[in-house]
């Protein structure tokens, strides 16, 4: 699967839209974005994927380039509940299942 | 709702035991689930898969014999940390994929457990 570079962290005031960018320039053609977020000592939480079309859903919003090695995904109105670490993955049609974690990007919402 | 059960949610024991933790699917079956480990400050590192009815498959540099899953039904899974030591406390995580049906086989959601934290003394 190719490898995703998010940024370490970053703010957001509550209230306002926060953009989550990730850059995954080796991403191959059957390739799915996925986006998922881990709030302290909790399990993983899905958000969002998709492929090369943006993708919205009640929680936020995929922005994919259109030659699809970045994404961008926008939580249009962040709260304080929003404080995780968000995960971009890429993932392929024949690794069922498997998720490479990286780093991810710890957002913190202040008040 | 809850897609994905863990069980237990966190547990202490003593050096030298072992310790079941149970993977249930709520909500659908699931011939595959997966294993994972996260030590603190650090991110999900894949396990196993689990595969209902044979043999699970595991990653590099995981004792297989150390680390036990069955997946004798299509919602539950269990991993066995046998003969505990303290390097092995760590947040394990099982996770399931739901059908792809709209997208294609391997691009469905994966949903994840609460994780259960073992702290071994």
């Amino acid at each position: 699967d190719a490898k995703t570079t998010q940024p370490p962290s970053m703010d957001c005031a509550e209230g306002r839209a926060a953009n989550l960018p990730c850059n995954h320039s080796t991403i191959s053609g059957n390739e799915y974005v996925y986006w998922y977020r881990q709030i302290h000592s909790q399990g993983p939480q899905y958000i969002i994927h998709g492929l090369k079309n943006n993708e919205t859903n009640e929680m936020a919003s995929l922005i994919i380039t259109e030659d699809r090695k970045s994404s961008t995904l926008i939580l249009p109105h962040a709260t304080l509940r929003d404080t995780a670490v968000y995960y971009c993955i890429v993932r392929g049609g024949t690794s069922y299942g498997k998720l490479t974690f990286g780093q991810g990007t710890i957002l913190t919402v202040h008040p | 709702g809850a897609v994905v059960s863990q069980h237990p949610s966190w547990v202490i024991c003593k050096s030298g035991t072992s310790v079941k933790i149970e993977c249930r699917s709520l909500d659908f079956q699931a011939t595959t689930m997966f294993w994972y480990r996260q030590f603190p400050k650090q991110s999900l590192m894949l396990m196993a898969t689990s595969n209902e009815g044979s043999k699970a498959t595991y990653e590099q540099g995981v004792e297989k014999d150390k680390f036990l899953i069955n997946h004798a039904s299509l919602t539950l899974s269990t991993l066995t940390v046998t003969s505990a030591h303290p390097e092995d406390s760590s947040f394990y995580i099982c996770s399931v994929e739901t059908s792809g049906a709209k997208k294609g086989v391997g691009t469905g959601e994966l949903f994840f457990g609460e994780g259960s934290r073992l702290t071994v003394l």
